[in-house]
């Protein structure tokens, strides 16, 4: 079955520092994606970033970068000069190839200090 | 940018109400979902359609129920609305992009059953 695991409840981060939020999986499917979306306060979920299992280079949207490792299952975002407007949850989540089911992690809390 | 429109956006009723979410897309996409997701929690799939008259249930077990009679309308109904139904409920749409399904989400509905 697939699973996400975010550990970390919450993170602090000072402006202009980057930032890494962890993410591991599981899944028995050789072939699936994985994603990050970003969840203000105000509720909407937003798309940040995606890595296809069998990508061989890590992906980059702008300041959103993926540190695939797949030995080990993880799929840690990393976001380089935070801002304070990146203060918001941040969910890591999955789909196995063929499955319309993006299964979620429990997300976590990033707060930007100035 | 996603064209994804919710309504209410906030939802107060008392138990027993028969209640409407409302989900419209203007992107033509086929694909469609609900999410149930509880305060600082993860997100989990409750229904998907695959395209006009096509429903399915979710992972998540759920009183409601949906209908897809146009592409760009997915609504869901919950015939006598409960306590335990107050959640946030966010509809989605997806598309093909960069090698996979890429889901856009609405503003999400925050519903509380009183």
């Amino acid at each position: 079955a697939q699973k996400i695991t975010q550990t970390q409840p919450g993170m602090f981060v000072q402006e202009k520092e980057a930032v890494t939020l962890d993410c591991t999986y599981d899944t028995s499917d050789p072939s699936y994606g994985l994603f990050w979306y970003k969840q203000p306060s105000s509720g909407e979920m937003i798309f940040l970033i995606y890595q296809g299992s069998y990508d061989q280079q890590n992906a980059t949207e702008g300041r959103y970068s993926l540190n695939f490792q797949k030995a080990r299952k993880s799929a840690n975002l990393v976001i380089s000069a935070s801002q304070l407007g990146d203060s918001a949850m941040y969910f890591c989540a999955m789909r196995e190839d063929g499955s319309e089911k993006l299964v979620f992690g429990k997300g976590m809390k990033l707060t930007v200090n100035p | 940018e996603a064209d994804i429109y919710q309504t209410p956006r906030y939802l107060v009723i008392g138990t027993g109400k028969k209640i409407t979410l409302e989900c419209s897309q203007t992107m033509g996409h086929d694909k469609m979902y609900w999410y149930q997701q509880d305060p600082g929690m993860e997100l989990h799939l409750i229904h998907y359609s695959y395209g006009v008259n096509s429903t399915e249930k979710g992972d998540l077990s759920s009183e409601s129920t949906v209908s897809r009679i146009r592409t760009e309308h997915f609504p869901l109904t919950l015939e006598s609305a409960r306590p335990s139904h107050t959640s946030q409920y966010l509809c989605a749409s997806s598309a093909f992009r960069d090698a996979t399904y890429e889901q856009y989400f609405g503003p999400g509905t925050r519903l509380t059953v009183t």
